[in-house]
């Protein structure tokens, strides 16, 4: 089972640039999410979604933006990359109190 | 907004030996959902327990078992019979739906 997919693994880029992280997930949930995680700060979560056609901003939204496509995917889009926005993103998909389940992570640098 | 405290950054146990993980919280909720992710050099992020807040009773999953004190928001881990393989970053996590928050983590390292 392929369960929460995201893709690229590994991206660098340049201050400024733009780039898409994609996640799809095929546990026929309802709700996505995506985090970033940086040392000694856990997980924090840059935006969420309960349903297909809603999205809503989390703790740390900003320099982000996210477009619910269907059920199954959730794309995650930087506009314009900034070094603070080097970290793991994660994105992760949940149907009621079961918990999150998580893909395998995306490493970005911005430089 | 929630917030999840773990005051350990790093311990380490002897294999074999039996180590508890503490995790705080902070909420107004009433009906929420704990857990507990491990988080392994893979970077991979895997549940290892959950605790519903309106059940009294403490989870368990084979090595691991939960104290969850809901007075005290208090949500502690233990691994029993420690082993190698649960050398791993800890992640507690407060749920409530559409909302999860996670804690900054503890380092375990199990030594042999």
């Amino acid at each position: 089972n392929a369960g929460v997919t995201q893709t690229p693994k590994f991206q660098v880029l340049k201050t400024g640039q733009s780039m898409t992280l994609q996640c799809a997930q095929d546990m026929n949930h309802n709700s996505m999410y995506w985090y970033r995680q940086d040392p000694g700060m856990g997980l924090r979560l840059i935006y969420y979604s309960a349903s297909e056609g809603t999205t809503d901003k989390g703790e740390v939204p900003n320099g982000y933006n996210v477009s619910r496509l269907n059920k199954r995917e959730f794309s995650l889009r930087l506009e314009s990359a900034a070094p603070s926005q080097t970290s793991v993103y994660f994105c992760a998909s949940s149907e009621g109190g079961r918990g999150l389940f998580f893909g395998e992570g995306s490493r970005l640098t911005v430089l | 907004a929630q917030t999840v405290t773990q005051s350990q950054p790093e311990m380490s146990v002897q294999e074999a030996e039996t180590v508890t993980l503490s995790c705080t919280y902070d909420t107004s909720e009433s009906n929420y959902y704990l857990f507990w992710y491990k988080q392994p050099p893979s970077r991979q992020m895997i549940l290892v327990i959950r605790q519903e807040a309106y059940k009294q009773q403490n989870a368990t999953e084979n090595r691991f078992s939960v104290n969850f004190q809901k007075a005290a928001k208090s949500f502690s881990l233990k691994i029993s019979d420690s082993q190698l393989g649960d050398t791993a970053m800890y992640f507690c996590a407060f749920m409530k739906p559409n909302d999860m928050r996670f804690g900054a983590g503890t380092r375990l390292t199990v030594k042999p």
